[in-house]
């Protein structure tokens, strides 16, 4: 597709199971970024990724948060023993490497945590 | 790190007028980039409108245009002849020489029949 492609739109777990959640960049984009976005709030920055390799992943919250990039273009967010704060709507973007471009968003998911 | 402040956590318009947000933006970069997203209760993020800190005329698309003041370090949006579909949060982004965007914690604007 021409867009950031996210997958799933919406997902509802447990408390304690572990999640993933796929982002899918636009062809050629080497930056890709991870964001999370509680209800009515702005973007919280997770980490950021050029190529498969992470330059900044100061923004996940904890040790249960990773990520990981393969091939230069698909990313898994992941998400271990899920707690109830981490409901929020994660939103991934790409990027062509740096200049003028902006971010493409995804139309992120939604992640509940019961 | 670039921060970048949005004052105005809520705004309203009358429809047909036209309403002004605020970002400022702390850098000691010379060349950088900023942009105005618009994000609807769909949550899809949408680019509004890119400024080039090299360019000092200001950015304009249709009924959208930018006051970009580089030494006051403010990029505000303008939205002339709002109308009902203008209702959304809107988010002032900065990017640098990295790959980094930063973002404000948005202004949410409602438009008013």
């Amino acid at each position: 597709g021409a867009g950031v492609s996210q997958s799933p739109s919406n997902k509802v777990t447990e408390k304690g199971k572990d999640v993933e959640l796929r982002c899918d960049p636009i062809s050629g984009h080497t930056a890709l970024y991870w964001y999370r976005q509680s209800l009515g709030q702005g973007l919280e920055f997770l980490i950021y990724f050029q190529g498969n390799s992470a330059p900044d992943k100061s923004g996940l919250p904890s040790d249960r948060f990773s990520a990981e990039r393969t091939g230069g273009s698909v990313s898994t967010l992941t998400i271990q023993r899920t707690q109830q704060e981490d409901s929020a709507v994660y939103l991934c973007a790409s990027s062509p490497d740096r200049g003028r471009t902006e971010a493409f968003f995804g139309q992120g998911t939604r992640l509940t945590v019961v | 790190a670039q921060t970048v402040t949005q004052s105005q956590p809520e705004m309203s318009v009358q429809e047909a007028e036209t309403v002004t947000l605020s970002c400022t933006y702390d850098t000691s970069e010379s060349d950088y980039y900023l942009f105005w997203y618009k994000q609807p209760p769909s949550r899809q993020m949408i680019l509004v409108i890119r400024q080039e800190a090299y360019k000092q005329q200001n950015a304009t698309e249709n009924r959208f245009s930018v006051n970009f003041q580089k030494a006051a370090k403010s990029f505000s949006l303008k939205i002339s002849d709002s109308q009902l579909g203008d209702a959304a949060m809107y988010f002032c982004a900065y990017r640098g020489t990295g790959n980094q965007f930063y973002f404000g914690t948005g202004t949410s604007l409602t438009v008013i029949p």
